[in-house]
Parts: structure tokens; sequence; C-alpha cells
């Protein structure tokens, strides 16, 4: 059954400490992609890779850091340093870079206490 | 960069009616925009989408319309049903860097039996 999945679905965590939230993909897509969705706002992009051990920041990277070791796999950390990091975080996956459709995860939703 | 709004906000309509969601965008250099469904605690799922060099696109009770003039396009859905009621948000791509997907900040609809 292809997918992507995130875990877990609800996370809650103390102010000051890092976190890092899981996303894996049995597509077999190049491309991954982080977002984070607020209340109100439509998804902004954290982060993108577009091949592993490659990644470029979007628009709302700071406080936040990725990595793409392999290909079915790309974490995201969020820092101490994210100012407001309570959030839904989304992830999501395209068969390449500039390729039409994304296909996201069912998310993961982060409460900083 | 791109920005793409999308009106309205909620949105409520009875069973068998239609519902219509408009949305924006400023980069005449965009060239895709998807139609985004998201039920409460999931990702988005596609449900439709159409290019910049077509005006309209159908799919059973939803279609979509683009005007590249004016830089808007809409989401059509007829016959409404209870199932749905979500969240729904529009997209436009850009042609430059990352290929990156600017969001709408979604439209609530309630289908009303």
């Amino acid at each position: 059954d292809g997918g992507i999945t995130q875990s877990p679905k609800y996370l809650f965590r103390k102010e000051g400490q890092n976190v890092t939230l899981s996303c894996e993909q049995n597509l077999n897509h190049d491309a991954m992609y982080w977002y984070r969705q607020d209340p109100g706002q439509g998804l902004r992009l954290i982060y993108y890779s577009q091949i592993v051990n490659d990644f470029q920041k979007g628009d709302i990277a700071e406080g936040y850091s990725v990595s793409r070791e392999k290909k079915e796999s790309f974490p995201l950390t969020v820092t101490s340093a994210q100012k407001n990091p309570t959030a839904f975080y989304l992830c999501a996956s395209s068969i390449r870079i500039g390729h039409d459709e994304q296909f996201f995860g069912p998310g993961t939703r982060l409460t900083v206490l | 960069g791109e920005n793409v709004e999308q009106h309205p906000s909620t949105l409520s309509v009875q069973e068998g009616d239609s519902a219509v969601i408009k949305c924006t965008y400023s980069d005449s250099a965009s060239n895709y925009f998807p139609w985004y469904k998201q039920e409460l605690g999931k990702g988005p799922q596609l449900i439709i989408d159409i290019r910049s060099n077509v005006g309209e696109k159908k799919d059973q009770r939803i279609a979509v319309t683009l005007n590249k003039t004016a830089k808007h396009f809409s989401l059509h859905i007829t016959e409404t049903q209870p199932e749905d009621s979500a969240v729904y948000f529009c997209a436009a791509r850009t042609s430059g860097t990352g290929n990156q997907f600017y969001f709408g900040t979604g439209t609530s609809l309630t289908v009303i039996p």
C-alpha cells in the first residue's frame, strides 16, 4: 500500500527542546517537502529536497533543520530557535521537483508547552 | 514572490446546491493550479487541477475555471453532498527555482443535509 506516513500524529514538547518529526514515503518519489499549517493560513513551505543528500530552504526555514540521507525519508527537526513551533506539520512528496501532483501525509500536530 | 488569495473563508450550502470558491494569484509566470480537499486531522488530497494553457476542466461534479488575464481561478462543486464538507485549498505553482507551490488560506465548506 503506497503512501506517505508521518509519525507521531500528536507530539507534545516542552519549550526549549528540539523535536524531530518523521516522514517516510514508499512511492519512489525523488522530491519531498515540509509544510507548516496554521489556523486561517495557507500551507507554507519550510524545506524541500530534490534528491538524496540535497535540500533547499523554503519561505520559513528559520528554526528548522532537515536531512535526506535516504530517498524514502525526510525528517524535520524543530529546534529551540523556532519562536512559535506549535502548528500542524505536513510532509509531501512528488515524482520530481516541478511535477504536478504532490501527495501529502496525514500530518503531525506539534504542541509546545 | 507569488501571493494567492482565496475567498470565501467559510461557505455553507444546502445539499444539492452548488458551491463556488475563488482564488486570485499575482505571478503571471505561475503555470499550474491545483485544488486540494482536506478533511479534519488529515493531509490535503488533490481533487482537480488545471494548467495555464487550459480555460476549464471538469471531473464529474467538480470543475475548475482559469482566467489568465485576470489571474483568477475558481472551483465549482455541483449537486453538493454532505461528504463534500471539508476545507478546500487552492494553490499556484511558480515556474521559478524549486517550482514552489503557494497556497490560499482555505475555505471551510459545510453542506447542510
